[in-house]
């Protein structure tokens, strides 16, 4: 079946740092695209997402590229504060349905 | 507007009881889904509706079942719990899929053990 992956795990960055979550996809049908963030014990966030006809989009802090030609999708979070400390997840919508595929997460620590 | 409601917060169910996780919306979102999340992983669909009276299988459906009788509503059914469905689940709701995003909403969700 289609695959949303994640290429590191964990990322520790140094507060204030910028911070690039990075994440593959498989499916070249896959026409939507959103990052999730997810705090500890709370159900996931909506951060931003990118329609696959973008290859940018941002938002307050955070910038969503798309480069379709590699199916990769990132997260850029500039000047990265303690609060943004959470795994983020991405999630493809694939052929028009209703339906999100996630990947397993990356999980963002930030060193005060 | 209280946006998803789940409930129970947390259950513990012994191997071969049933139970239902219940799901509620007050956004009068046409799409609702049920998700499974299991330890340092992503989240994988169990059911989803589009509307009332629709409803269809996600990525891993077996051992659940749905109903939509209501668009506010969305119970997720264990029909004979299993210790492989320990896991948080978490329910999700949006209003359409539309040309802008879908603003999907997911609730707090369920811790669910079963032992």
């Amino acid at each position: 079946g289609e695959n949303v992956g994640l290429h590191l795990p964990t990322l520790s960055v140094q507060e204030g740092d910028n911070s690039i979550i990075n994440c593959a996809y498989s499916n070249s049908a896959s026409d939507y695209f959103i990052w999730y963030k997810q705090e500890s014990g709370k159900g996931p966030q909506f951060i931003i997402d990118i329609r696959s006809n973008m290859d940018k989009r941002q938002g307050q802090r955070v910038t969503v590229l798309l480069n379709k030609t590699v199916k990769h999708l990132s997260l850029q979070i500039a000047a990265t504060q303690p609060g943004d400390s959470a795994v983020y997840f991405c999630a493809e919508n694939v052929d028009s349905s209703y339906k999100l595929i996630f990947g397993s997460g990356t999980r963002l620590l930030v060193r005060p | 507007n209280a946006g998803v409601t789940q409930t129970p917060k947390f259950q513990v169910l012994k191997t071969g009881q049933s139970m239902t996780l219940q799901c509620a919306q007050d956004m009068n979102h046409e799409y609702m889904s049920w998700y499974r999340q299991d330890p340092g992983m992503g989240l994988r669909l169990i059911h989803y509706s589009v509307g009332a009276g629709i409803t269809d299988q996600g990525e891993v459906p077996n051992g659940y079942n749905v109903s939509r009788s209501t668009t506010e509503d969305f119970p997720l059914r264990l029909l004979s719990a299993a210790p492989s469905q320990t896991s948080v689940y978490f329910c999700a709701s949006s209003y359409s899929r539309g040309i802008s995003n879908y603003g999907y909403t997911f609730g707090s969700g369920t811790r669910l053990t079963v032992v």
